[in-house]
């Protein structure tokens, strides 16, 4: 089974620049994760997808972060403007059951490595 | 604020010996906690899970003491081995609200010969 795949693996962009990143789920998985992992932190989650619906985004600062979920599938995640401070990894993981429980096993990518100089 | 406080920050262990991270929590809604295991440029992998109606879970070489009273939790990993070197985080889940995996702060454990 193949997992969760993002792309790109590492970024580099300078400050007030705008990055994106992509996801692709574990297929038939319902619920989807956008996590900030910022260095020597435990992952943060930034806002969590039920098919294409939009479960949490307490945590995403919406001034500059944006993330969609076209037709319950990939999502892909949005800075604009990038500050120092989002210098991160971004991971993105899945979970299968429909519930969106956060108990429910969730299985992560392997990151977006962002530096924003 | 941290929800979930962990130690060590590292943690390095002879081969064979017992490797041994400690988190505490403060929030008494948390009702179920799992482990993740991290290694270089991977995601982190759920591990082991406890929930706290149990005050000990083994599977394998890892094994989960939980004390409620105390509001603590810990990983035990015996026999420890080179493959074991890795970033542990511990996490907890709360049913009240919206559930969501609050993390600590990460253990990076060193396996050495």
């Amino acid at each position: 089974e193949a997992g969760v795949a993002q792309s790109p693996r590492y970024k580099i962009i300078e400050k007030r620049q705008s990055v994106a990143f992509w996801c692709n789920p574990i297929s038939g998985h319902a619920t989807l994760y956008w996590y900030q992992q910022i260095l020597g932190q435990g992952p943060k989650l930034l806002i969590q997808f039920q098919n294409n619906g939009v479960v949490d985004d307490s945590q995403l600062p919406k001034d500059r972060f944006s993330a969609e979920r076209l037709k319950g599938v990939d999502s892909t995640l949005k800075i604009q403007p990038a500050k120092l401070e989002d210098s991160a990894v971004y991971l993105c993981a899945s979970s299968l059951e429909e519930s969106g429980r956060a108990r429910d096993e969730q299985y992560f990518g392997p990151g977006t490595r962002l530096t924003v100089t | 604020q941290q929800q979930v406080k962990q130690s060590p920050q590292s943690l390095i262990v002879q081969k064979g010996g017992i490797s041994i991270i400690n988190c505490a929590y403060e929030n008494t809604a948390f009702d179920y906690f799992p482990w993740y295991q991290q290694f270089p440029g991977k995601g982190p992998a759920l591990l082991i899970a406890i929930r706290p109606d149990v005050s000990e879970k083994k599977e394998g070489r890892f094994t989960i003491s939980f004390n409620k009273s105390a509001k603590q939790f810990s990983l035990h990993i015996m026999d420890s081995q080179p493959g074991d070197s890795a970033t542990y985080f511990c996490a907890a889940i709360s049913s009240f609200g919206n559930e969501k995996l609050t993390f600590g702060t990460g253990t990076r454990l060193t396996i050495i010969p």
